[in-house]
């Protein structure tokens, strides 16, 4: 089975705080996700790799840089964390040939103090 | 990618079959349909996706109308494991690395009762 594995499940940091937040996924895929989640706004994406040192822009980039070193892993980072992103943030990761679905993480619950 | 409208809440016997709705009127014809969940507190599962066929595999059933305007998605017997909130979303099918996105919308809640 694909296993996408989040580093943290909850965190606690306080604002001005940088954080990372780290995702690993165990089955070559190339492209992998950054999503955060938040009640009534669903799901939004955040930034996005198609291969190692690839990335682009989602819809709610401002904030956030993301790093993909490695296939494996992609780390987002907030470089000085603020209230408003607290949130659940959620990693996802997709084979290039596939045409269907996307494998999720358990996601990481963020609160910023 | 076409919208889609689902009953916000839905409770459901345990061994009975679980029928979840979805409206997707505008879909355009190189749209699926794919269904994911998710139970609380964990990130989204994916469960099937179709284009015209109806479609089968180990978790659901996926019934798409004839006029592709609506889908139903089974769950032959439901557990209590099964509920979670399940989503219906509709978009041009995963191919090249451009086309990632992926638009959740808020779901039906699916309840699984004793």
């Amino acid at each position: 089975d694909v296993k996408v594995t989040q580093s943290s499940r909850y965190l606690v940091k306080r604002t001005g705080e940088k954080v990372f937040l780290e995702c690993v996924q165990d089955m070559d895929h190339e492209n992998m996700f950054w999503y955060r989640q938040d009640p009534g706004l669903g799901l939004r994406l955040i930034y996005f790799s198609y291969d190692v040192k690839m990335k682009e822009k989602g819809d709610i980039p401002e904030g956030y840089s993301v790093s993909r070193e490695k296939k494996e892993r992609f780390s987002l980072i907030l470089e000085s964390a603020s209230t408003n992103q607290t949130s659940m943030y959620l990693c996802a990761s997709r084979p290039i040939k596939n045409t269907g679905e996307l494998f999720f993480g358990e996601g990481s619950r963020l609160t910023v103090l | 990618d076409a919208k889609t409208t689902q009953p916000p809440s839905m409770d459901c016997a345990e061994g009975r079959a679980a029928n979840l709705p979805c409206n997707h009127s505008t879909i355009s014809g190189n749209e699926y349909v794919y269904w994911y969940r998710q139970i609380h507190s964990q990130g989204p599962q994916y469960i099937i996706h179709g284009l015209k066929n109806n479609e089968t595999n180990e978790m659901a059933s996926l019934i798409i109308t004839e006029d592709r305007k609506s889908s139903t998605l089974i769950l032959p017997h439901a557990t209590l494991r099964d509920t979670a909130v399940y989503y219906c979303i509709v978009r041009v099918a995963f191919s090249g690395g451009s086309n990632y996105k992926l638009t959740f919308g808020k779901g039906t809640l699916l309840t699984v009762n004793p």
